[in-house]
């Protein structure tokens, strides 16, 4: 059964600073490994997604990286602004779509 | 803009009042996952479907949960009798599964349910 783990639970920064966000999985079969953003009150939102087969994907400021063997993933933010204040969410996914959370990292920037 | 929907968006019910949400995936989706968050369990799995067959619904209390996909636009989680316990965001997703795809999910708005 795959367990996913995220660390830290909260964290606060400084408008800015580069930031990384770590997500560990038990099962190093897996298949993808997503990456969310959740703000309060809202739905999830798929930042990332990472093949097994990947090492790393990026879009824009965010750079996400996967290695199986060791059952990790980071989530790297560079300069950080405080729209990015959010739930983040990595989840470990299997060949047929089912996915297992982490449970989250708060993320608040202040300016 | 090819969105998930989900209606309602709150529900505020009695206990032992049935309760239905429901979900359209994004259109030429093959799979939906209906998922539970709460602040002490995070997001659970209830139930998913590809080409709309229940593949697995492990995760529901199955007696008194439903999960169903009358249409391929449209698939419904019914709870009935309702319970305080089950004050939770219901969340439906859908993707696309495809061998050798990258299975990404989508997330609808989720309905928020408080019972009373």
């Amino acid at each position: 059964k795959q367990e996913v783990t995220q660390i830290p639970a909260a964290l606060s920064v400084p408008e800015g600073e580069n930031l990384v966000l770590n997500c560990s999985f038990t099962d190093s079969a897996i298949y993808n490994l997503q990456w969310f953003r959740q703000d309060p009150g809202k739905g999830l939102t798929s930042l990332l997604l990472i093949q097994s087969s990947q090492r790393e994907q990026t879009s824009g400021r965010l750079n996400a990286s996967l290695d199986k063997s060791s059952g990790r993933s980071t989530l790297y933010i560079a300069a950080s602004q405080p729209g990015d204040s959010a739930t983040y969410l990595c989840a470990g996914g299997t060949s047929y779509g089912k996915l297992t959370f982490g449970q989250g990292t708060i993320l608040t920037v202040h300016p | 803009d090819a969105r998930v929907t989900q209606t309602p968006r709150d529900k505020v019910t009695e206990m032992g009042q049935e309760v239905t949400m429901r979900c359209q995936p994004i259109l030429g989706h093959n799979t939906v996952f209906w998922y539970r968050q709460t602040m002490m369990q995070g997001l659970e799995l209830l139930a998913y479907f590809r080409n709309r067959a229940p593949l697995d619904d492990s995760g529901m209390p199955k007696d008194r949960f439903s999960a169903e996909m009358p249409d391929a636009t449209l698939a419904t989680l019914k709870i009935q009798p309702s319970e305080p316990r089950d004050s939770a965001v219901y969340f439906c997703a859908s993707g696309l599964a495809l061998a050798g795809g990258d299975n990404e999910q989508f997330f609808g708005p989720g309905t928020r349910l408080t019972v009373l």
